[in-house]
């Protein structure tokens, strides 16, 4: 069955850098769009960043456009979030999600169990 | 950005009862709606997704409808493994959440 690992969150100071990774098994990870999101108490649900089933396209969310990096490894079954000059307002648990396409951005079929980022001095 | 905005924010019921709930959409989305359950510490898990399809493996219970701007999500005869809080989800451009509905035992 479908299983998305997340890793890599923690404790890091305000302007400092995560990566977050995860570890896609049971489906062919190579022909589906991928998507990271996060959620907090006070802003609900955010979708953050978008790539392509080959990694030809990304989008971003305004919110973290310039800070945050999508990529994949098709050949490793990973898709990463480079996360530089955090907030405190990143303080979320950041999942990883699959999308139902290839191609575009649709729903999220299957979800990561998430890894919590916390952004504090 | 298309905002959704979702209602109520809590829903009080009991089991059998059947229940709605409304997202309204800040522009029209056409019918790339999605709807999700979430359980405390759980991940979201789709149910419904172009505004009026089951996703596979979700019972019956579950329906969508709606187009444009206004969708709604009905449970009809609610179980106790319902009680959860529901999120809706365009994806007419890039992707954008409701602020969520809790539906709680009454």
């Amino acid at each position: 069955q479908v299983q998305l690992v997340e890793s890599g969150g923690g404790v890091v100071q305000p302007g400092g850098s995560l990566r977050l990774s995860c570890a896609a098994s049971g489906f062919t990870f190579s022909i589906y769009a991928m998507h990271w999101v996060r959620q907090t108490p006070d802003k609900g649900l955010e979708w953050l960043a978008f790539i392509r089933y080959d990694g030809s396209n990304e989008y971003y969310a305004d919110s973290v456009k310039g800070r945050f990096s999508i990529s994949r490894d098709n050949s490793k079954n990973t898709v990463d979030l480079q996360m530089n000059s955090l907030r405190a307002d990143d303080t979320a648990v950041y999942y990883c999600a699959k999308d139902s396409s290839a191609w575009s951005a649709e729903y999220f079929q299957h979800w990561g169990q998430g890894t919590l980022v916390t952004v504090s001095s | 950005d298309i905002q959704l905005a979702q209602s109520p924010s809590t829903l009080s019921a009991s089991v059998g009862d059947t229940v709605s709930i409304t997202c309204r959409a800040s522009q029209s989305v056409r019918d790339w709606l999605a709807w999700y359950q979430q359980k405390p510490g759980k991940a979201p898990q789709v149910l419904i997704y172009k505004a009026s399809r089951l996703e596979s493996g979700v019972p019956s219970r579950f329906s969508g409808s709606g187009s444009g701007t206004e969708f709604t999500l009905t449970i009809s005869s609610l179980q106790p493994d319902d009680f959860a809080t529901y999120y809706c989800q365009q994806y007419d451009r890039y992707a954008s959440f409701g602020g969520g509905t809790k539906v709680e035992i009454k």
